[in-house]
C-alpha cells in the first residue's frame, strides 16, 4: 500500500519569504498523482496544487510551486513571497491511477505559521 | 453550485448514542469517501463507494457503516458512539479520472463524551 510522509509536523516562516514543506511517499507503480491540499482554520480542504507523474515539468500556481523528484519519491511545496492568509496546515497526498476510484492517501500534515 | 456539503456541522453524543452523518454532492461525481482527522493522524479513509449501491472499507472502518442509496448522498453512521470516535470528520467526491481534483465538505466536528 502507498503511503505518504511528511516529515515536518510545524514550521514557521517570516511574512514575504520563502518556506519548503517536505513530503515523500512510498509507491511501486510508475504513474500516479500527487497533490498539496491547504487547510486554513475554517477547516475547508483547498486545493493547491497538483502533478502528474509522467510530466517532468515541475507544476506551479502563481507563489505556490513543487519540487518534484520521482526517483527520490519526493515531493515538496514552495511556497514564495508568504503572506499571513498561507497560515494553515498542508496536506500532501497521493493517488493511484491504476483504477478510478481509489481514494487519496494522506500524509499527516505539517502546520505552517507566518510570523508578521 | 453547492459542492459537498456535510450535516450537521457539530454534535455531541453520549456513549452508545447513534447517529447519521450525511454527505450531498450536486456535481454527479461517481466516487465519494469519508474520512477522520485527528491531530497529528492526518486524513485517514474509513469507507468509500464507488458508485451508487457499492461502498467499501477503508483504513479504519471498525464502529461505522455506510450506505450509498442515491448517487449524491453518502451517509455514514455510528451504531454505538464511543469517545474513541471523537473527531472531525470530512466527505469528499472525485470523478472517475484519479488525477481530478477530490472536492471536500466543510467538515464536522463529533464528540462523544
Amino acid at each position: 500500500a502507498q503511503t505518504v510522509t511528511q516529515s515536518q509536523p510545524e514550521m514557521s516562516v517570516q511574512e514575504a519569504e520563502t518556506v519548503t514543506l517536505s513530503c515523500t511517499y512510498d509507491t511501486s507503480e510508475s504513474d500516479y498523482y500527487l497533490f498539496w491540499y491547504k487547510q486554513p482554520p475554517s477547516r475547508q480542504m483547498i486545493l493547491v496544487i497538483r502533478q502528474e507523474a509522467y510530466k517532468q515539468q515541475n507544476a506551479t500556481e502563481n507563489r505556490f510551486s513543487v519540487n518534484f523528484q520521482k526517483a527520490a519519491k519526493s515531493f515538496s511545496l514552495k511556497i514564495s513571497d508568504s503572506q499571513l492568509g498561507d497560515a494553515a496546515m498542508y496536506f500532501c497526498a497521493y493517488r493511484s491511477p491504476n483504477s478510478g476510484n481509489t481514494p487519496l492517501v494522506f500524509g499527516k500534515g505539517t502546520r505552517l505559521s507566518v510570523i508578521a | 453550485n453547492a459542492g459537498v456539503t456535510q450535516t450537521p456541522k457539530f454534535r455531541v453524543l453520549k456513549t452508545g448514542q447513534s447517529m447519521t452523518l450525511l454527505c450531498a454532492q450536486d456535481m454527479n461525481h461517481e466516487y465519494m469517501y469519508w474520512y477522520r482527522q485527528d491531530p497529528g493522524m492526518g486524513l485517514r479513509l474509513i469507507h468509500y463507494s464507488v458508485g451508487e449501491g457499492t461502498t467499501a472499507k477503508g483504513e479504519v472502518p471498525d464502529g461505522y457503516n455506510v450506505s450509498r442509496l442515491k448517487k449524491q448522498n453518502f451517509l455514514l453512521g455510528l451504531e454505538s458512539a464511543a469517545p474513541s470516535q471523537t473527531s472531525v470528520y470530512f466527505c469528499a467526491s472525485t470523478k472517475g479520472r484519479a488525477n481530478t481534483e477530490a472536492f471536500f465538505g466543510q467538515g464536522t466536528r463529533l464528540t462523544v463524551v
